[in-house]
């Protein structure tokens, strides 16, 4: 059974830079895409943006060039950096498996980790 | 960016109703579309994908349907675990893929 595990701190000062690293078990970060996808309190969905294991990524235009992220397959891991952050980036953080259907592209989300709020406050 | 419209916001039906949810595209997104269902204080869970199917170990009162821009989720009889809130997902044409505000089932 594929677990995820989101982590990093759970507070952020404006201007600096969000760190999250997703730990999978039960599968291989090699054999998937993931994704990161957020939750401001309260509100809906947004996705941020998804890496595949040989470091190809695409992310959410409306991020920017703020968004960067990586895989370290010796850990069965990937992580997202986010900088430059403001109060709007306080959301709870989801990793989840970006699963892939027939056409061989990223489609649904299945599973989803836990999620981790990160709040950017001074 | 498609922009994905979901209704009503909040939906009031007691226990044993059937109830369908509707998820509007603002263009034709084939069946490229699945459904979530969130519990409060819990991570989404897969629901539907391709429109129609199932995802593993999902009841089979839960039902997806549509194509284009108008897709549905029907649960056929509502049991106590199925109050919760409800998203829709398109992924015919990304970046971004977009998800609909949420419908949340209450109780009535």
């Amino acid at each position: 059974q594929v677990q995820l595990q989101a982590s990093g701190p759970g507070l952020v000062k404006p201007s600096e830079t969000l760190s999250l690293t997703c730990t999978v078990s039960g599968d291989s970060v090699s054999s998937f895409y993931w994704s990161w996808i957020r939750q401001p309190p309260g509100k809906g969905l947004e996705w941020i943006g998804f890496i595949y294991y040989s470091g190809s990524t695409n992310h959410n235009p409306s991020l920017g060039s703020r968004i960067s992220m990586s895989v370290d397959l010796s850990k069965n891991q990937f992580s997202l950096r986010l900088t430059s952050v403001t109060p709007a980036d306080t959301a709870v953080y989801y990793c989840a498996r970006h699963f892939r259907g027939l056409n061989a592209y990223p489609d649904w989300f299945d599973p989803w980790g836990q999620g981790t709020l990160v709040t950017v406050s001074s | 960016e498609i922009v994905m419209t979901q209704s009503p916001a909040t939906l009031s039906v007691s226990p044993g109703e059937r109830v369908t949810l509707s998820c509007r595209a603002s263009q034709s997104v084939n069946n490229n579309l699945a459904w979530y269902q969130q519990n409060p204080g819990q991570a989404p869970r897969l629901l539907i994908y391709d429109g129609s199917t199932r995802a593993a170990g999902v009841p089979a009162r839960f039902s997806g349907s549509g194509s284009g821009t108008e897709f549905t989720l029907t649960v056929s009889s509502l049991q106590s675990e199925d109050f919760a809130v409800y998203y829709c997902q398109q992924y015919n044409d990304w970046p971004p893929y977009t998800f609909g505000q949420g419908t949340k089932l209450e109780i009535k």
